[in-house]
């Protein structure tokens, strides 16, 4: 079946310091979607990717699916404190939607 | 913004009990998933729900776990027989048309099984 993995699984930076997690899916994506969950909180939507390539950025966030939409990244520049958390990818997978296991950063002051 | 909201935050349950987790998805949302979350794992699929069916189940998803939306806008996770290994945080979610689409997450109902 398919499976998503992500590395690394943990991260831990110096703030300002760059960030970037690593998704790759067993099998071809339809879409993927980036979520971030706050210790102690709820997945919280950030994007989704469709097309082969694509690229999309939210300030200091960029976003990428691999052309042969198996893979994807989340690079973030200059890390703040506000980007604590663990970021999930996940690809659909019937009526589901299957996660990664996350990598979780921790950005020191 | 409309929110997914769970009820209640955290139950404590004794091992074999039953346990309803209440979820009230967004009002204009028609597809509704439950997710479960063991301390430090991810996040695992249990089950989504359209038009009053079950559209698909994961293999966590056995004879002791059930959902219902028993009216217009709750949207329940029943577990008959709590085990040990039930303890987690579990997310109600809700689509407008389907998983291809951005899931909105409640805040979740840590369960905790002795």
């Amino acid at each position: 079946g398919q499976q998503v993995m992500q590395i690394p699984q943990y991260q831990h930076v110096q703030e300002g310091e760059d960030f970037t997690t690593y998704c790759n899916s067993s099998t071809t994506l339809s879409n993927i979607q980036w979520y971030k969950q706050r210790p102690g909180g709820h997945p919280v939507f950030l994007i989704q990717l469709v097309k082969s390539g694509e690229v999309k950025k939210q300030k200091r966030l960029t976003f990428q699916f691999g052309e042969a939409k198996k893979n994807s990244s989340l690079h973030i520049t200059a890390t703040q404190t506000t980007d604590v958390g663990t970021y999930f990818c996940a690809g659909p997978k019937g009526y589901a939607l299957n996660f990664g296991k996350g990598t979780s950063l921790l950005v020191t002051p | 913004e409309p929110e997914v909201t769970q009820t209640p935050s955290h139950q404590v349950t004794q091992m074999g009990q039953e346990v309803i987790l209440r979820c009230v998805p967004i009002s204009n949302h028609l597809y509704f998933y439950w997710y479960r979350q063991i301390l430090g794992q991810k996040v695992e699929f249990l089950v989504s729900f359209y038009n009053n069916e079950i559209s698909e189940k994961s293999e966590i998803f056995d004879d002791q776990f059930s959902v219902e939306r028993p009216d217009g806008s709750n949207f329940t996770l029943k577990i008959r027989s709590t085990k040990l290994e039930d303890s987690a945080m579990y997310f109600c979610a809700s689509t407008r048309q389907g998983v291809l689409e951005t899931q909105y997450f409640g805040p979740g109902t840590r369960l905790l099984v002795l």
